[in-house]
């Protein structure tokens, strides 16, 4: 069965400064992994995907992700974070192998706060 | 462009009571739905999703029940409410293609206080 670890309940950064919010996952196959941000009360927005090629994605609002196959990690990085970047940030996995349903699994989530 | 929506946005009910919490799509067809529960703002929990109309599949045995009448409309149903239900609840729509990488789409989320 597949899993996600997001080992930081909360990540401080100053305004300007580089980000990264850590993920690892577990699955059989090969992964297809997601990074989806959430503003309070609201739902989740998608931000970026890795599914095969390039290790390094890039999404929404200059966010990118690397894909690191040996350390199983897909960690979200942006060069100079944003006040307006303060939320929760969730990473997903995907086996490639379930051609069912598909089903995402989450991880806990964790909390960016930017500090002007 | 496709657009997901959920009502009603806030829900106040007492326990005991019956719960209806509507999702709909717009702008594709036969999506693969989802019903999520995120409790104390973290983490996302599957409840239940469909691959179309009336086929519904549950993740975790609950309190809860969901149907598909209509191949964009997903609903979220109980009976008797309890506390323990609380959280919010999101749906999630995905485009059902073989082979396909798509996304998945969350809609705005229903916040639902069982007191």
């Amino acid at each position: 069965a597949q899993s996600v670890a997001q080992p930081e309940d909360q990540v401080n950064v100053a305004e300007g400064n580089p980000l990264t919010v850590k993920c690892t996952y577990s699955v059989s196959g090969n992964p297809y992994l997601f990074w989806y941000v959430q503003y309070p009360n609201r739902g989740l927005q998608f931000l970026l995907k890795y599914i095969t090629g390039d290790n390094l994605v890039k999404g929404s609002y200059g966010f990118e992700a690397e894909f690191n196959k040996s350390q199983t990690s897909f960690h979200l990085k942006k060069p100079s974070a944003l006040v307006s970047d303060s939320a929760l940030y969730f990473c997903a996995v995907r086996d490639a192998w379930d051609t069912g349903f598909q089903k995402l699994v989450f991880g806990t989530g964790t909390r960016l706060l930017v500090s002007p | 462009s496709q657009t997901i929506h959920q009502w009603p946005a806030t829900l106040v009910q007492p326990v005991g009571s019956p719960l209806s919490l509507e999702c709909t799509v717009e702008g594709t067809s036969n999506p693969n739905l989802y019903w999520y529960r995120q409790a104390a703002g973290r983490g996302l929990q599957l409840l239940f999703y469909s691959v179309g109309i009336g086929q519904i599949s549950s993740e975790v045995p609950q309190n809860l029940s969901a149907s598909r009448p209509q191949d964009r409309q997903f609903i979220l149903s109980s009976k008797k409410l309890l506390l323990s239900d609380s959280g919010f609840y999101l749906c999630a729509w995905r485009l059902e293609q073989r082979g396909s990488t798509d996304t998945q789409y969350f809609g705005p989320g229903t916040r639902l206080t069982v007191l």
